[in-house]
């Protein structure tokens, strides 16, 4: 089993639809979360962390599940320029420092 | 442009070659990783430094493998022999540490490597 999990897709959805994305982690210990997005043959960069309490920022909203050890992503309204691939981040320290990327989540928004 | 910037984009070479990489972290990061990226995946961690130390470095990271922050500020990531399987993407990221807001590391343009 991989350390961090995610659908790999592709969601293709429609401008203005929403859509979630869900992410599992195996280490109980991490400390850490993200999302990432990386656009085709480029570097990741950072969408948003994501706190136990849940955070929003414009049209995306993340939450972190601790009991259940899973993070999700909510975009709302989705953009044509949402179309990338989304990346979970899992981090921990505890036995060394390990950071776990996710193989991605590709989105598709069509017009 | 004060984000992180890494040298060469492209690099093509032919089996058993040596190869190094230059990874400029954002001036005031103390933290500086290596990640190796194949199409399809995530970023697999390499090695990180803290300052000039070396604090972890990936199963992943074979004896050909070798990475140095001499002074801190930059760092080189050096493959020697190169085989084919080492052509991926090589990304250099850094970040602040410790920082309230929790470890952002930010990703600098990636080194992509061809091996014939």
């Amino acid at each position: 089993r991989k350390e961090v999990e995610q659908d790999p897709g592709p969601f293709n959805v429609p401008e203005g639809a929403t859509v979630a994305f869900n992410c599992t982690y195996s280490n109980s210990a991490s400390q850490s979360f993200f999302w990432y997005r990386q656009d085709c043959r480029k570097e990741p960069k950072l969408l948003m962390s994501v706190y136990s309490s849940g955070n929003e920022d414009g049209r995306f909203t993340a939450q972190l599940n601790r009991a259940s050890q899973y993070i999700s992503l909510l975009i709302r309204d989705s953009k044509l320029s949402d179309s990338a691939t989304y990346l979970c981040v899992v981090t921990s320290y505890t036995g060394g420092f390990k950071t776990i990327f996710g193989a991605g989540t590709r989105l598709f928004v069509k017009a | 442009d004060t984000g992180v910037s890494q040298d060469p984009r492209h690099k093509i070479t032919k089996r058993g070659q040596n190869v190094t990489f230059r990874c400029d972290p954002i001036s005031e990061h103390n933290r500086l990783y290596w990640y190796r990226q194949t199409l399809g995946q995530g970023p697999e961690f390499l090695t990180y430094f803290q300052n000039e130390a070396q604090l972890e470095k990936s199963r992943l990271l074979s004896d050909r493998f070798s990475a140095e922050r001499p002074k801190g500020s930059f760092s080189t990531l050096e493959i020697q022999r190169t085989e084919q399987g080492d052509s991926a993407m090589y990304l250099c990221a850094s970040s602040l540490w410790p920082s309230g807001t929790g470890e952002t590391q930010y990703f600098g343009p990636g080194t992509r490597l061809l091996v014939l």
